[in-house]
């Protein structure tokens, strides 16, 4: 079965601390993986994205996101959070193969408190 | 100027009524979509239009009705509205069809609730 799962319903982080967001995936084939975020009452953005070259990938607004096969993992991280991170974050999977469709995790809200 | 752009943003309605949403992107895209988020903002895909045709119909009531009268707008009709339709519904448009690149780009959201 191919699914995608987003580890924390929740993160709180300070504003200046490191952020990360845990994403784990499992797939008979070899997936591309994405981050989308979602700004209150905003449609979503896509952060970065990992299509079977550089393992780290690096996006929008300073976040990265690490590939590792072996872990099947593809979490977000961030040095430095800043308040205009607080947002809704989306670990979104495409299975080679598959028509135009992406598989969304459940989301993790990202709070970022002073 | 609005990639993708969706009216109404918000819907207020009662059971039993028919709605429409409307959807239109100016990006030059070729492959539109409509998405359903619900209160977890669990979000599921309901239709893909390639070039004005169907590609993806997931298992969504006939009571829901895509129409694209060209490759720049995607609508949604819903009859017959229940409570269970309340959700965000995301129009989003991607440049390629049955590729992997991934990258939609997302209107920002219609907020339809059944009363």
């Amino acid at each position: 079965a191919q699914s995608v799962t987003q580890l924390d319903s929740h993160v709180s982080v300070s504003e200046g601390t490191p952020v990360l967001l845990r994403c784990n995936y499992s797939s008979s084939y070899s997936p591309s993986l994405f981050w989308y975020v979602q700004h209150p009452n905003k449609g979503l953005q896509l952060l970065l994205k990992y299509t079977s070259a550089a393992t780290l990938v690096k996006g929008i607004n300073g976040f990265e996101a690490e590939f590792k096969k072996s872990e099947t993992s593809f979490h977000l991280t961030k040095p430095s959070a800043h308040m205009s991170d607080a947002a809704e974050y989306f670990c979104v999977v495409s299975f080679t193969g598959t028509a135009s469709k992406l598989t969304f995790g459940t989301g993790t809200r990202l709070q970022v408190t002073l | 100027d609005t990639a993708v752009s969706q009216t109404p943003k918000y819907l207020v309605t009662q059971m039993g009524n028919d709605k429409s949403i409307k959807c239109e992107q100016n990006l030059g895209h070729d492959t539109m979509y409509w998405y359903k988020q619900d209160s977890k903002k669990f979000l599921k895909i309901m239709f893909s239009y390639n070039n004005k045709e169907l590609i993806i119909n997931e298992t969504v009531p006939n009571r829901f009705s895509p129409k694209s009268p060209d490759k720049a707008h995607l609508n949604l009709h819903i009859n017959s509205l229940e409570l269970g339709d309340s959700a965000v519904y995301f129009c989003a448009s991607s440049q390629r069809r049955g590729t992997n690149t991934g990258e939609l780009f997302f209107g920002e959201g219609s907020r339809l609730t059944v009363l």
